[in-house]
């Protein structure tokens, strides 16, 4: 058990619909990530925050919107949902964001979201 | 930004060979180096990691690592593979930004 906790595990919605996913670090981790996992495009790195703030941004469509809450936890927001969105969304965190502080990132389970 | 290159896209092997995945990041620096093994249906979990001092690092369930500064790479090694072994591993390094970035992953299959 990574410490990083998911929901749901799994998602099945329809096209056009709004979906929140939701991740909780590990306790103590400061920074966030989020990634999509697809067969076709690998591990993609969608969005990154640190206490609250909005860090960095990878391949995240503007449909895609996330935020970090005060207590520490994340949501990813996905709208206007397409069939390709279909693929499975990992969060991972990490202790912080000094580089002093050497850290690998722990990954949840993952969610699994099917779009019809 | 890091762009991290996997070589391998899929591998097959016969139990008790050995095994030797590519990994390659673009630009020096300093960076810390990692790999992530993914069993069929669940999350990443962290096979090894180096952040600094000897270049060959030891992980988990008998796999080694070194990095090799010169050639930017990070090359996952196992003497001797098990039918267990078989599942999808991801290189990944953290920039001094604290960014991660992940290969594309090496789908290993271990014959029987």
């Amino acid at each position: 058990d990574s410490g990083v906790t998911q929901t749901p595990k799994h998602l099945i919605t329809a096209t056009g619909q709004r979906v929140t996913l939701r991740c909780s670090p590990r306790s103590g981790d400061l920074s966030v990530y989020w990634y999509q996992q697809s067969l076709d495009q690998g591990l993609q790195f969608l969005i990154q925050y640190y206490n609250g703030e909005e860090r960095a941004k990878g391949n995240i469509l503007e449909r895609f919107s996330a935020q970090q809450f005060p207590d520490l936890h994340s949501e990813l927001n996905l709208s206007s949902l397409e069939l390709g969105d279909s693929a499975l969304y990992f969060c991972a965190s990490s202790v912080g964001d000094n580089w002093g502080v050497n850290t690998e990132a722990f990954f949840g389970q993952g969610t699994r979201l099917t779009v019809v | 930004a890091q762009s991290v290159s996997q070589h391998n896209h899929h591998v097959i092997l016969s139990e008790a060979a050995s095994l030797e995945l590519g990994c390659n990041y673009s630009y020096g620096g300093t960076v810390n180096l990692f790999w992530y093994v993914q069993y069929p249906g669940q999350h990443l979990q962290l096979l090894l990691k180096y952040f600094s001092g000897d270049p060959l690092v030891k992980g988990i369930k008998g796999f080694e690592a070194e990095f090799i500064k010169s050639k930017f790479s990070f090359n996952l090694r196992k003497p001797s593979v098990q039918w267990s072994d078989t599942a999808e591993y991801f290189c990944a390094v953290r920039d001094t930004g604290n960014q991660f970035y992940f290969g594309t992953g090496t789908s290993l299959t271990v014959i029987p």
